[in-house]
């Protein structure tokens, strides 16, 4: 079956400029998550949702960083203002409901933003 | 959040079986360790997940340790297609903290 997808693949943005990165989870996953990787790092929580409800948002670096995904299924990560640190690949990954420890996260290929 | 202990990086031999090690001594009862790989360019892909007994499936073995302070995920048939970083995680609410994982290189 389909995987978890995501768009654009690659995106270069002019320090200042706003970014939209959208994320297709695996249908009937409830639980969503934002990761981003920096180049040589493993990948570092971001935010999660659990359905449309953001339940932890604490990863976000800074107020520029907006996540949502108001029914439930896409999402979009909104990055305002880009500035070079945010330079990095995001990760979607979607599992079943968080609660249920049991449940792998299945990732995307991610979004590698260069912001120049 | 349960930390985990991975070499920063390995060789295997081409055909041999590859046993990757990983220290978890902080987990909890109900925390289970999750592997994970990461090819260039690509998002990290799921291998394996247990809690405290053995799991075996298409791509690898997962030995926990029955004090569950540490595991050994276990490649049977390394190819040169495995040459990737090994993530061994301990899932949370989160989802899944990551750390530098296993840079593991398979030679010929």
């Amino acid at each position: 079956g389909a995987g978890v997808s995501q768009s654009p693949r690659y995106k270069v943005a002019k320090r200042g400029q706003d970014v939209a990165l959208r994320c297709d989870p695996i249908s009937g996953h409830v639980s969503l998550f934002w990761y981003q990787q920096a180049l040589g790092q493993g990948p570092e929580f971001l935010t999660y949702f659990q359905n449309e409800a953001q339940l932890d948002k604490s990863g976000l670096p800074s107020d520029r960083f907006f996540a949502e995904r108001p029914e439930g299924s896409v999402s979009t990560l909104k990055i305002q203002r880009t500035q070079q640190e945010d330079s990095a690949v995001y990760l979607c990954a979607s599992s079943l409901p968080v609660a249920a420890y049991n449940s792998p996260l299945h990732f995307g290929n991610g979004t590698r933003l260069t912001v120049t | 959040d349960a930390k985990t202990t991975q070499p920063p990086s390995m060789d295997c031999a081409e055909g041999r079986a590859a046993n990757l090690p990983c220290n978890h001594s902080t987990i909890s009862g109900n925390e289970y360790v999750y592997w994970y790989r990461q090819i260039h360019s690509q998002g990290p892909q799921y291998i394996i997940h247990g809690l405290k007994n053995n799991e075996t499936n298409e791509m690898a073995s997962l030995i926990i340790t029955e004090d569950r302070k540490s595991s050994t995920l276990i490649l049977p048939h390394a190819t040169l297609r495995d040459t990737a970083v090994y993530y061994c995680i301990v899932r949370v609410v989160r989802g899944l903290a990551f750390g530098k994982g296993n840079q593991v290189v398979v030679i010929p």
